[in-house]
């Protein structure tokens, strides 16, 4: 069974740019969510959707931030315009239906600096 | 507010010796409390976790130690070995919640 993947793995903008983060899940897993770990701070939650439904976007920081997952598959997380404070490590998890919070698989993450 | 507070920042353990790792959490609906291990590059893993309604869990030479009425929870890991510095992880959530509550990680080295 393939893992998450995320693409790309790094991406280096400056400030104000437009940045697109992919995330696979696993085959079959309708629970995505996406999580952002600033430089030495906790992983934090940013948004969960269940198959295409966004299900709780309570952590996005602002309106800079949009995700979506067209036909429940992967998801997309668009940064527009980039900040300064937008910069870590960007990780999606996914997890099988049912599951709920629990028995959530990551991807390797995106490193995102922003410049 | 941190919901989940983990110690120390950083642990440096001789080869075989014992690393141990402490999490503190508040919501007492929490009821899912796994650890992740990253190795660099990588994302986090779930290495082992617990429910509420056990004192401790063993998977080899992993345990978590749990103590609900303190509010807390630790990870031990024994006979520690190069391979197994990393970044732990603590974590917790609830039933019904969509979401883990993370806490901010220990860098662990094991030394030969």
């Amino acid at each position: 069974e393939a893992g998450v993947t995320q693409f790309p793995s790094h991406s280096v903008i400056e400030k104000g740019q437009t940045v697109t983060l992919r995330c696979d899940p696993i085959s079959g897993h309708d629970n995505l969510y996406w999580y952002r770990r600033v430089m030495g701070k906790e992983i934090k939650f940013l948004l969960h959707f269940v198959k295409e439904s966004k299900q709780d976007e309570s952590g996005m920081p602002n309106n800079r931030f949009l995700a979506e997952r067209t036909g429940g598959t992967y998801s997309t997380l668009k940064v527009q315009p980039a900040e300064l404070e937008d910069s870590g490590v960007y990780f999606c998890a996914s997890s099988r239906p049912g599951q709920g919070s629990y028995e959530q698989y990551f991807g390797p993450g995106t490193r995102l600096t922003v410049t | 507010q941190q919901q989940v507070k983990q110690s120390p920042q950083s642990l440096i353990v001789q080869k075989g010796g014992i690393s141990i790792i402490n999490c503190a959490y508040e919501n007492t609906a929490f009821d899912y409390f796994p650890w992740y291990q990253q190795f660099p590059g990588k994302g986090p893993a779930l290495l082992i976790a617990i429910r509420p309604d056990v004192s401790e869990k063993k998977e080899g030479r992993f345990t978590i130690s749990f103590n609900k009425s303190a509010k807390q929870f630790s990870l031990h890991i024994m006979d520690s070995q190069p391979g197994d510095s990393a970044t732990y992880f603590c974590a917790a959530s609830r039933w019904d919640g969509n979401q883990f509550y993370f806490g901010t990680g220990t860098s662990l080295t094991v030394i030969p």
